[in-house]
């Protein structure tokens, strides 16, 4: 299996802008998650979802950040508009089958808002 | 509010040396224990975890130890190589929110030659 898929993998825009992230989960899992890392806040859990349920978006910062999950394979992040407070590296993780609870995380993007 | 506090920040150890990396959580409604590594550029990878109904865990040079009635545990590299240089974070998964992870903030680990 080729892993937890992320793209873009490096995002520059510019404040104001929209963006969205993109994250197809490791076939067969049934939990996706997704993280943003900064130095101040270390990583921190944004949203998750199983079978494409949305469960706890209780750290979804404000309005401007959405995700979605259409359907098992793919699953988004947008922030709108952009603000340069968004600058972070933001990971999907997703879950399922053995071993008990071990998240597969994807190698990230990186977004700087100027 | 942080419910895993993890020490030290940064930690320099040398070859063949024993790094030791403490974490203590508040809620006690807390079922899983993993520990996850990060290098630069990548995602975090999980290490080694443990439930609390034990004390200790030991996976080749990687040992965690829990002390439940203290609500603490740690992670212990023996013989730490320098490609063990990277982060560590610990975490927890809460009873009540099953397959949920909160993050410790992470060790930066260096290991010099």
């Amino acid at each position: 299996d080729a892993g937890v898929i992320q793209s873009p993998r490096h995002e520059v825009t510019e404040m104001g802008q929209e963006v969205t992230l993109r994250c197809k989960p490791i076939s067969g899992h049934d939990y996706l998650f997704w993280y943003r890392q900064t130095m101040m806040r270390g990583l921190e859990l944004l949203i998750y979802f199983n079978n494409n349920v949305p469960i706890d978006d209780s750290g979804m910062p404000e309005d401007r950040f959405s995700a979605k999950m259409p359907n098992a394979s793919f699953s988004t992040l947008k922030i709108q508009p952009s603000e340069p407070r968004d600058s972070a590296v933001y990971f999907c993780a997703s879950r399922g089958g053995e071993p008990y609870n071990e998240q597969f995380f994807g190698p990230g993007t990186r977004l700087t808002v100027l | 509010q942080q419910q895993v506090k993890q020490s030290p920040q940064s930690l320099i150890v040398q070859k063949g040396g024993i790094s030791i990396i403490n974490c203590a959580y508040e809620n006690t409604a807390f079922d899983y224990f993993p520990w996850y590594q990060q290098f630069p550029g990548k995602g975090p990878a999980l290490l080694i975890a443990i439930r609390p109904d034990v004390s200790e865990k030991k996976e080749g040079r990687f040992t965690i130890s829990f002390n439940k009635s203290a609500k603490q545990f740690s992670l212990h590299i023996m013989d730490s190589q320098p490609g063990d240089s990277a982060t560590y974070f610990c975490a927890a998964t809460p009873t009540d929110s099953w397959g949920k992870l909160q993050f410790g903030a992470g060790t930066q680990v260096v290991v010099t030659p």
